[in-house]
């Protein structure tokens, strides 16, 4: 089955800067790569997501990249703000369910 | 539109107890999701239903939970006899249909029921 990769597992960056978060997946057939945030005791939200047809998708302050020879994919989240603390979640999915990494912390200090 | 309604939101249990949880999905949405997502980790896929039919339960521990989806649109997730490494978050989601490059569609979860096995 599919197995997803996620690094790092605890983020903190400073008001204002950029962070990344950096997902590998194993099974090639994977075709649909969202990202979720969830905040403490909260559902996970989606936030962006990207189809394999499509190597870069932005929505404001967040892009997604995939590259889908390497079996990698990536949330940047530009210009951080303090409401973007939460534990970020990939996950990969090959039309059926969605399989998760293991999530990053993201703190952004004031 | 309203979203993925689930209860109850907590549930505190002792060990070799039963317990249920219900979820409703958005209306209209063929597939349903439950996954169990233990305290720091990512949520892991129980089982999916495609209106009331399963689609993958390959990771249900099936001597111990069952889920069933009457009449394809809520469900309920049983756990006989609950363990104290079930304690943790149970998530539904659902969606329109199921994932693809072709649907324009995405997995709503709902708030999740807190299982705490003591």
């Amino acid at each position: 089955g599919e197995n997803v990769e996620q690094h790092p597992s605890t983020l903190s960056v400073q008001e204002g800067d950029s962070a990344v978060i950096k997902c590998t997946y194993s099974d090639s057939a994977s075709n649909y790569f969202p990202w979720y945030k969830q905040e403490l005791g909260k559902r996970p939200q989606l936030i962006i997501d990207i189809r394999s047809n499509v190597g870069e998708k932005k929505d404001q302050r967040i892009a997604v990249t995939l590259n889908k020879t390497a079996k990698h994919f990536s949330l940047h989240i530009t210009e951080t703000q303090p409401e973007d603390s939460a534990v970020y979640f990939c996950a990969a999915s090959r039309g059926r369910a969605l399989t998760f990494g293991s999530g990053t912390r993201l703190q952004v200090q004031p | 539109e309203a979203g993925v309604a689930q209860s109850p939101r907590y549930k505190i249990i002792e060990k070799r107890q039963s317990v249920a949880f219900w979820c409703n999905p958005i209306s209209g949405h063929a597939t349903l999701y439950w996954y169990q997502q233990i305290l720091g980790q990512g949520p892991k896929l129980l089982i999916q239903f495609q209106n009331n039919g399963v689609v993958d339960d390959s990771q249900l521990p099936k001597d111990r939970f069952s889920a069933e989806r009457l009449k394809g649109v809520d469900s309920t997730l049983k756990i006989q006899p609950a363990k104290l490494e079930d304690s943790a978050v149970y998530l539904c989601a659902s969606s329109l249909g199921q994932l693809s490059r072709r649907i324009n569609t995405e997995a709503f979860f709902g708030q999740g029921t807190r299982l705490t096995v003591v």
